[in-house]
Parts: structure tokens; sequence; C-alpha cells
């Protein structure tokens, strides 16, 4: 079956630690997307990759960084410097130049 | 500063009747609408889309109607059902560059009264 997996689904870390959030996709799209989603807001973009080795800020990248050195996986980190990492964390990828975007199941970050 | 608004956060409506959900933007360089449908802790699912080349799009009994001048677009959904209730996001974007960047309303949790 193809599609975005996210893992882990739930994920708690301490105050001042980095994380790091898995993001795969087999459906051969070249664009992929890291969202956030606090309650009350909608889905607000951190940072997107076209292709492979390239990405770009989003509106809300501060205190986050990507890679993308496979079109399979585009992995986020939570760094330290994010002041209020506790959110839900949606994956998404596109075609190229198609205009819908699939997205994953989502992780819960809990910053304690 | 939101360049889509869902200015109604929740709406509530009986089975079998239509929700109407409203979305209005401020960007008149949008030229795609998307609307998604999202379940608590999962992933935002693709509803429907409209051309701004279009006015309709139905599919079943979901029906998207963009109104350009007015920078409205509204999803109805007939009849609705129980398996309805979700939060509804609507979605625009004009292309920059090759990016498919997505702008985002707040949604709107539409709850289907049985």
């Amino acid at each position: 079956d193809g599609g975005i997996t996210q893992s882990p689904k739930y994920l708690f870390r301490k105050e001042g630690q980095n994380v790091t959030l898995s993001c795969e996709q087999n459906l051969n799209h070249d664009a992929m997307y890291w969202y956030r989603q606090d309650p009350g807001q909608g889905l607000r973009l951190i940072y997107y990759s076209q292709i492979v080795n390239d990405f770009q800020k989003g509106d809300i990248a501060e205190g986050y960084s990507v890679s993308r050195e496979k079109k399979e996986s585009f992995p986020l980190t939570v760094t330290s410097a994010q002041k209020n990492p506790t959110a839900f964390y949606l994956c998404a990828s596109s075609l190229d130049r198609s205009n819908e975007q699939f997205f994953g199941p989502g992780t819960r970050l809990t910053v304690l | 500063d939101q360049q889509v608004k869902q200015n109604s956060p929740s709406l509530s409506v009986q089975e079998g009747r239509i929700s109407i959900l409203n979305c209005d933007y401020t960007n008149s360089m949008f030229d795609y609408f998307l609307w998604y449908k999202k379940y608590p802790a999962e992933g935002p699912t693709f509803l429907i889309s409209i051309s701004s080349i279009k006015d309709k799009n139905e599919d079943g009994r979901f029906t998207v109607f963009l109104n350009k001048s007015a920078k409205h677009l509204s999803l109805h959904i007939v009849p609705s059902q129980p398996g309805d209730s979700a939060v509804y996001f609507c979605a625009a974007k004009y292309w920059v560059t090759g990016a498919n960047n997505l702008f985002f309303g707040t949604g709107t949790r539409l709850t289907v009264i049985p």
C-alpha cells in the first residue's frame, strides 16, 4: 500500500532535548512538507522540500531543522531552541506540480 | 496574517440535513482551493477541490462553490451523516516558483447529530 508514515504516534521529551520526527513516503512524490497544528489554529508550514537535497523554510521554521537525503524521507528535528514545541506535527507529500497534498497520520509531541 | 479564514469554529447539523461550511480568503492570486477532512489524532484527508476557473465542483454528497468576486468558497454536504463529524479545513494555493504550498484556514468542527 502506498502512503505516508510518521513515527511514533506519540512522543514525550524533556525540555532542552532535541527530538527527531520521522516521515517516510512510498508514493514517489518529489515534494514533502512539515506542518504544525495547535488548538484553534490552522496548519502552519514549518519546512518544505521540492526535491532531494533541497529544502526551504516555511512560515514558522525557527527552532526546527530538516534534511532530505532521500526522496522517501524527510525527518524533522525539533531543537531546544523551539520555544513551544508541544504540538501535533503533520508530514505531507505531493507530486511536483500537483495541487493535492497527502498527509501522514501525525505525531503528537509533548515536551515535559 | 491569515490569508484563509474560517470564521465559524463549529457547526452542528441534524442527520439528513444540509451542512454548509464557509471559507473566505484575501489573496486574489489563489488559483486552487481544497477542502480537507480531519478526525482527531489523524492526518487530514483530501475531500474535494476546485480550480479558480470554475464556480462549482460536485462529488457525490459534497459540492464546493467558489465566488471569486466575494473571495468566498463553501462546502455543502447533503445529506449530512454522523460519519461526517470531523474538523474541515479549507486550503488555498497559488503557484510560486514551483512550490506547492497550501495556506490553511483554522478549521470548522462539524457535528452531525443522529
